[in-house]
């Protein structure tokens, strides 16, 4: 079964301070990858999905991709309270089963004034 | 507004009773998927479907069907639900393209509890 990890939590950073996710996934055929942010009893949200190696930027986030390590990461500049929630790596399956979807365990962030 | 619909937002029900969750989208998307979200295991996929009359299985299909006779609906169905059901449910529906999608709008949850 493929799989992708996530750093375990949970993560606490100040107020202003950059906090950094990292997730690793199994499958070398994936090339759909996301992040999402779930807030307790809420459904999750995209933050950002990355399908090239490299950097890609939206605002504060930052997502990495680098495929010959098989790692993802997002960094959050300036955290704010408001970015304490669980965050949620994913990976799509390679191949013809493109469709199947796998998520990381989670890890919660807290940021602290 | 665009939207995925999941009803009923919460669900008691007793272990054998046959049940089903609907799922609505009207973004006229290709791709719909069920997750199911435990304490501690993040999401995992239940099934998911590339089109209409397409399904395949994610990682834990054990104990569930579903169907996708139109577009817009995809429902799980659980026939003889047990009380290791018992969970929160997603719904979500994206655009695909050639061995990628994008976002996955998700829909609100249902929360099942199996007695």
């Amino acid at each position: 079964q493929k799989e992708v990890e996530q750093n375990s939590g949970p993560l606490s950073v100040p107020e202003g301070a950059i906090a950094s996710l990292n997730c690793t996934y199994s499958d070398r055929g994936s090339q759909s990858f996301f992040w999402y942010r779930q807030y307790s009893g809420k459904s999750p949200e995209l933050i950002m999905f990355i399908y090239s190696n490299g950097d890609k930027e939206d605002g504060r986030f930052t997502a990495q991709l680098n495929k010959a390590s098989q790692y993802v990461s997002l960094l959050i500049r300036d955290s704010q309270p408001s970015d304490s929630a669980t965050y949620l790596c994913a990976a799509n399956a390679g191949g013809t089963s493109y469709g199947k979807l796998t998520f990381g365990q989670g890890t919660i962030l807290t940021v602290h004034p | 507004e665009a939207q995925v619909t999941q009803n009923p937002r919460y669900l008691i029900t007793v272990t054998g009773k046959k049940l089903t969750v609907t799922c609505s989208q009207n973004m006229n998307h290709e791709y719909m998927s069920w997750y199911r979200q435990d304490p501690g295991l993040g999401l995992r996929q239940i099934y998911y479907s590339m089109n209409v009359e397409v399904t395949d299985k994610g990682d834990v299909p054990e104990g569930y069907k579903v169907s996708r006779k139109e577009k817009r609906n995809f429902p799980l169905i659980l026939e003889s639900p047990s009380p290791n059901q018992t969970s929160l449910y997603f719904c979500a529906s994206s655009r695909a393209g050639a061995h990628r999608f994008e976002k996955l709008f998700f829909g609100s949850g249902t929360q099942l509890s199996v007695l």
